[in-house]
């Protein structure tokens, strides 16, 4: 167990459908990040939040938003789904968010598209 | 946006030191270099990360070059548990982004 912990683990939706993917950091730390990872492309950077605010933002599709909470914890939220969005997403937290420190990452949701 | 380049594929028999190149030649100054593997269906584990010197640690240790344009991660003994993909990525602290590379596959034989 890293600390990082995501749900769900697995998912299966129709293409146009939303989803919720959670994640809550390991204790202590400030900053999330999430990931993609699909087969063909290996791991994207979509987002990142650091103590509530958003502070980077990578490849991120239109459709997907996300947000950090008052308890630190994460949602990344997809909507409008294709079947090209069936990866493999994971959540990555850190302590200051500035490379200093390593990141902790979650074992990911496996969002299947269908 | 700096960019890390990997080989594809590296071999190492049990035992022997490994040593996983990375080049970085377009790096900023405030660029952290950090590595994690990654075993299958797991997500990536740190590994080890610096900024300008040397680092060790219980895992691994980090070489990295004068200028900064390269680094290795070294293995000391490798064993079978230590196949996974290895990530060589730079932390772009000005834009707080994350580059990562496509990775060096580590098989190890026994």
């Amino acid at each position: 167990d890293s600390g990082v912990t995501q749900t769900p683990k697995h998912l299966i939706t129709a293409t146009g459908q939303r989803v919720t993917l959670r994640c809550s950091p390991r204790s202590g730390d400030l900053s999330v990040y999430w990931y993609q990872q699909s087969l063909d492309q290996g791991l994207q950077f979509l987002i990142q939040y650091y103590n509530g605010e958003e502070r980077a933002k990578g490849n991120i599709l239109e459709r997907f938003s996300a947000q950090q909470f008052p308890d630190l914890h994460s949602e990344l939220n997809l909507s409008s789904l294709e079947l090209g969005d069936s990866a493999l997403y994971f959540c990555a937290s850190s302590v200051s968010g500035t490379g200093d420190y390593g990141y902790t990452f979650g074992s990911g949701t496996r969002l299947t598209v269908v | 946006d700096a960019k890390t380049t990997q080989p594809n594929s590296m071999e190492s028999n049990e035992e022997e030191p490994v040593h996983l190149p990375c080049n970085h030649s377009t790096i900023s100054g405030t660029d952290y270099i950090h590595w994690y593997r990654q075993l299958p269906s797991q997500g990536p584990e740190y590994v080890i990360h610096g900024l300008t010197s040397n680092v060790n640690n219980r895992m691994a240790s980090l070489a990295i070059a004068e200028d900064r344009k390269s680094s290795t991660l070294i293995l000391h003994r490798a064993t079978l548990r230590d196949a996974a993909v290895y990530y060589c990525i730079l932390f772009n602290t000005g834009g707080f982004k994350t580059i990562f590379g496509a990775g060096t596959r580590l098989f190890v034989k026994a």
